[in-house]
């Protein structure tokens, strides 16, 4: 099925260093969301942007609703060890459907 | 405030066996309902969603099958399972009233 490209695949990053994502589309959304994973365990909702140039932010997270509305970019600062853990973009809100088109994940392993 | 329940946690079933995993949803009414699987390390590929009772849309054609017998139900089947079923099987909700989705903490499936 279609997936949305997601970069960097995988990073390591030092404990509190700033962590940068972004999402990519060909295709326009009016929604964004953005989840984290943890290992067995189902992914965990962690911000939803609505308009396009949007800037949410819920804690050390901040994501952005790109101006194209193709692409989304979600930041965390000042990493922590608890911060390791996948995280996906997701599109959804087109007309017509109800379906979510997933990323493929950055996973994010952070040196304490 | 709303809850999702899925179950069993993990399962281990013999290929050519059936299978069915059940998803409930607490605290809302008339969710769209989604089934996701997700193979070990990968992204999440839709398989199911429900706007309703009885309404189905599949977008993998496979030996899988979904029903929603009551309005917070959503219950995946299979009557011969594959190895290629194993999987880490994911349910997800939402309300009409945004796009958030939200989703439940899985089912581990093995095929042997």
């Amino acid at each position: 099925g279609q997936q949305l490209n997601q970069s960097p695949q995988s990073m390591f990053i030092q404990e509190g260093e700033d962590v940068s994502m972004n999402c990519t589309s060909s295709s326009i959304f009016n929604t964004w969301l953005w989840y984290k994973q943890e290992p067995g365990e189902g992914p965990v909702l962690l911000i939803a942007l609505y308009k396009a140039g949007e800037l949410t932010s819920n804690g050390r997270l901040t994501a952005q609703f790109g101006i194209t509305r193709k692409d989304s970019f979600l930041n965390i600062s000042a990493s922590i060890p608890s911060d390791v853990g996948i995280y996906f973009c997701a599109g959804g809100g087109r007309r017509g459907t109800y379906k979510y088109i997933f990323g493929t994940g950055t996973r994010l392993k952070v040196l304490a | 405030s709303q809850t999702i329940h899925q179950w069993p946690a993990t399962l281990v079933q013999p290929v050519g066996s059936p299978l069915s995993l059940e998803c409930t949803v607490e605290g809302t009414s008339n969710p769209n309902l989604y089934w996701y699987r997700q193979a070990a390390g990968r992204g999440l590929q839709l398989l199911f969603y429900s706007v309703g009772i009885g309404q189905i849309s599949s977008e993998v054609p496979q030996n899988l099958s979904a029903s929603r017998p009551q309005d917070r139900q959503f219950i995946l089947s299979s009557k011969k399972l594959l190895l290629s079923d194993s999987g880490f099987y994911l349910c997800a909700w939402r309300t009409g009233l945004n796009y958030e989705q939200y989703f439940g903490p899985g089912t581990r499936l093995t095929v042997t």
